[in-house]
């Protein structure tokens, strides 16, 4: 059955540290993979995409994920956060005609 | 552009009832999805529209229904509303063709069940 997995639920960092969130797949085919952002009392928006080409893509406000086909993998990193990057993070793959997403990851950054 | 629409934002209902939210896609936008979002479940996929046909259903009951107007625009509906089914629900539109697609979401329908 087509799956993602986001290994964190809940992330708590101060300002500056460096950010890593997993994100796993099972799905069979061709992925087109994304990030999506929740900002608190704002809409679901798209952070970044991997369609094809460089596995290394890059989204807005400095995150990248890195899609590695052999691990299932699509992992965002952001070397350095900030306070408002506090939101909810979540992983997402594109199946027939739906979506099918993680369950989301919560980050705090602590001022 | 004007994004997607979701109406209304926020309702209260009681068990057993029904209830009918309304999505508005972007302009030009033929595909309206929607998804459930609870805490801890993420998002959970309902259903897909595309040119007034419903192409994918997620894993609901039957109580949960939709359909799409040839203006694009998307209803859903929920009959016996019960007390699980208190939600965001969100709607979300693309424009559907062959290939990747890149979801636009609306603010979401805020729906308690008392």
């Amino acid at each position: 059955a087509q799956s993602v997995s986001q290994h964190n639920h809940h992330v708590i960092l101060s300002e500056a540290a460096s950010l890593e969130l997993g994100c796993n797949y099972s799905y069979g085919g061709t992925v087109n993979l994304f990030w999506y952002v929740q900002y608190p009392g704002q809409h679901l928006q798209l952070l970044l995409k991997y369609f094809s080409g460089d596995p290394l893509v890059k989204g807005i406000k400095g995150f990248e994920a890195e899609f590695i086909k052999s691990k299932f993998s699509f992992n965002l990193r952001k070397p350095s956060v900030q306070w408002s990057d506090t939101a909810e993070y979540f992983c997402a793959v594109d199946g027939t005609y739906k979506y099918i997403f993680g369950t989301g990851t919560r980050l705090k950054v602590l001022a | 552009k004007a994004g997607v629409t979701q109406t209304p934002r926020y309702l209260i209902k009681t068990r057993g009832q029904q209830v009918t939210l309304s999505c508005s896609p972007i302009s030009g936008h033929r595909s309206v999805s929607w998804y459930q979002q609870t805490p801890g479940q993420g998002l959970q996929f309902l259903f897909e529209y595309f040119s007034e046909t419903q192409r994918n259903k997620g894993n609901f009951p039957g109580r949960f229904s939709g359909r799409q107007f040839s203006n694009s625009r998307s209803e859903m509906n929920v009959s016996t509303l019960e007390l699980g089914d208190s939600a965001l629900y969100l709607c979300a539109s693309s424009s559907g063709g062959a290939g990747a697609n890149v979801l636009t979401f609306g603010a979401g329908s805020r729906l308690t069940v008392l």
